[in-house]
């Protein structure tokens, strides 16, 4: 099983603040994913990564941006938080491969106001 | 455009009961899995189904596949009170695009 980080845990911030979501593994898996969960609700995927140097878009539309610059390391950035962004972020890692099953990290609640 | 249609979406049932969750998806996929959340916690996994006809248990859960009717099943037997949470269904992207689509989830509560 992987071992997977978020942090922070929970971030209430204002409308207009940059912010990042650190998300870091230690199994060396190639693979990162980025989640949004609303309360209840199902996921939506909003950025993947392949590997180093490696960042598609998902499903979702999103106005944040992510990098993989280490393998073990998939940061989400929003430049300007807005209350649209409150919801949960989802890390998320796997190997490569058919049978690539993902693994999630515990999540960060972030509230905009 | 993959979507995945998960029945029912809120279900109680007593312990001791079988139930059975249904999970649809729209386009082909090589790839099934499910997923527990607990309330308030991260997603934990449970099984990964990758051909017609997979069949996988664990202790009280079954979970199947049937790629030619885009259908999977968990199957839940003399349920306990510890089965409680939402379950997730997810079918990969394909199509050269990595990541998973979920389900709406299944928020099952079990009573004693």
């Amino acid at each position: 099983e992987a071992d997977i980080y978020q942090t922070p845990r929970y971030l209430v911030i204002g409308t207009g603040k940059k912010i990042t979501l650190e998300c870091s593994q230690t199994m060396g898996h190639d693979k990162m994913y980025w989640y949004q969960q609303d309360p209840g609700m199902e996921l939506h995927l909003i950025h993947y990564s392949y590997g180093v140097n490696s960042t598609e878009k998902g499903d979702l539309s999103s106005e944040s941006t992510v990098s993989r610059i280490r393998t073990e390391h998939f940061p989400l950035t929003l430049e300007s938080a807005r209350p649209s962004h409150t919801s949960q972020y989802l890390c998320a890692s796997s190997e490569s491969g058919r049978a690539d099953t993902q693994y999630f990290g515990p999540g960060t609640r972030l509230t905009v106001l | 455009e993959l979507k995945v249609e998960q029945n029912p979406l809120f279900l109680s049932m007593q312990e001791g009961k079988n139930y059975t969750i249904y999970c649809n998806y729209s386009t082909t996929s090589d790839r099934l899995y499910w997923y527990r959340q607990d309330p308030g916690k991260s997603l934990e996994s449970l099984f990964v189904l990758l051909s017609n006809g997979a069949v996988k248990q664990e202790g009280r859960l079954m979970a199947s596949l049937d790629t030619k009717a885009r259908l999977s099943t968990l199957h839940i037997t003399a349920a306990v009170h510890d089965l409680s949470a939402t379950y997730f269904c997810a079918v990969g992207r394909g199509g050269g695009a990595d990541g998973l689509t979920f389900g709406k989830g299944t928020h099952l509560i079990i009573q004693p």
